[in-house]
C-alpha cells in the first residue's frame, strides 16, 4: 500500500510569493495533519483537518493556510513568503482522530531565495 | 503547556554498543508518548508508542517505557548496527479543542553509529 505522498518534493521560490504543497493521506485514512520543521529542530504543528475541516491549528501567521478535499488529499497555502518560510513541510495522516499513530510523508523541501 | 526535552546530540557509539537516548516531557492530564526516526532525506517513521503509565513500547529491537512518576519515555536498544544511524524524535500528543491532536516534538537526537 502507498504511503502517504507530498509534492513536490522540493520547491524554490523568492521572497512575497505564493506556494501551494500538496498530500494524499494513505488509503483509509481520513485526517491529515501539517507541520514545518526547521532545519536541526523538531516538527512544529501548523494544521489538522478531519472530514474535510480545520480540527485544529498552530502558532502560525494568516498567511498560512490548508484544505482538505472530499478525497481526503489536502493542501497547504504560504502567501508573501519570507526567508523565514524556508523549511521541510511534512504532512502526515492518521485513520481518525484522538489518539491515533501519524504516519508522515517525506516531505516537501521549501527554499526561498 | 506541553513540551518535550531530549538528550543533546550527536550521540556517536560503535556498533553492538548499548545505546540510551534520555526524553522527559511536561504535560497536562496523561498523553500518548511517541518515538519518531528520521532518516537523511526522508520524513519521520514511527519506531514505537505507548499510551499509559508503564507501558512499554518496541519495535525493531529499541525500547521506552512509560514513566509517570519521572515524566521520561527513554529509548532504550541493547545492541545498535550502523543501519541504526538517524535522527530520534520524542513526542507527545495531545488532544486539541476541535477533537483533533496534535503531537509535540522534542528537538531531535543524531545517533551516528560507527564500525
Amino acid at each position: 500500500d502507498a504511503g502517504v505522498t507530498q509534492s513536490p518534493t522540493h520547491l524554490i521560490k523568492t521572497r512575497g510569493q505564493h506556494v501551494t504543497l500538496r498530500c494524499s493521506p494513505i488509503s483509509g485514512h481520513k485526517s491529515v495533519s501539517w507541520y514545518q520543521q526547521v532545519l536541526g529542530q523538531g516538527p512544529q504543528f501548523i494544521f489538522q483537518y478531519y472530514e474535510k475541516e480545520e480540527r485544529g491549528r498552530g502558532n502560525f501567521p494568516d498567511r498560512f493556510s490548508a484544505r482538505q478535499f472530499p478525497n481526503y488529499s489536502s493542501e497547504l497555502n504560504v502567501n508573501a513568503l519570507l526567508l523565514g518560510d524556508s523549511a521541510l513541510y511534512l504532512c502526515a495522516s492518521s485513520f481518525g482522530q484522538g489518539d491515533q499513530p501519524q504516519h508522515f510523508g517525506d516531505g516537501t523541501r521549501l527554499s526561498i531565495l | 503547556g506541553n513540551s518535550v526535552t531530549q538528550m543533546e546530540g550527536p550521540v556517536t557509539l560503535s556498533e553492538e554498543a548499548f545505546l540510551t537516548i534520555n526524553c522527559t516531557y511536561t504535560a497536562t492530564g496523561y498523553p500518548s508518548l511517541f518515538w519518531y526516526v528520521q532518516y537523511p532525506g526522508e520524513g519521520l517513521q514511527l519506531l514505537l508508542k505507548a499510551t499509559k503509565a508503564d507501558d512499554k513500547g518496541s519495535n525493531k529491537g529499541f525500547e521506552a517505557t512509560y514513566r509517570k512518576e519521572t515524566t521520561s519515555f527513554h529509548l532504550e536498544k541493547g545492541s545498535v548496527q550502523v543501519s541504526d544511524s538517524a535522527v530520534y524524535f520524542c513526542a507527545l500528543t495531545r488532544i486539541l479543542t476541535g477533537g483533533g491532536n496534535k503531537l509535540t516534538f522534542g528537538t531531535g537526537t543524531q545517533l551516528k553509529v560507527e564500525l
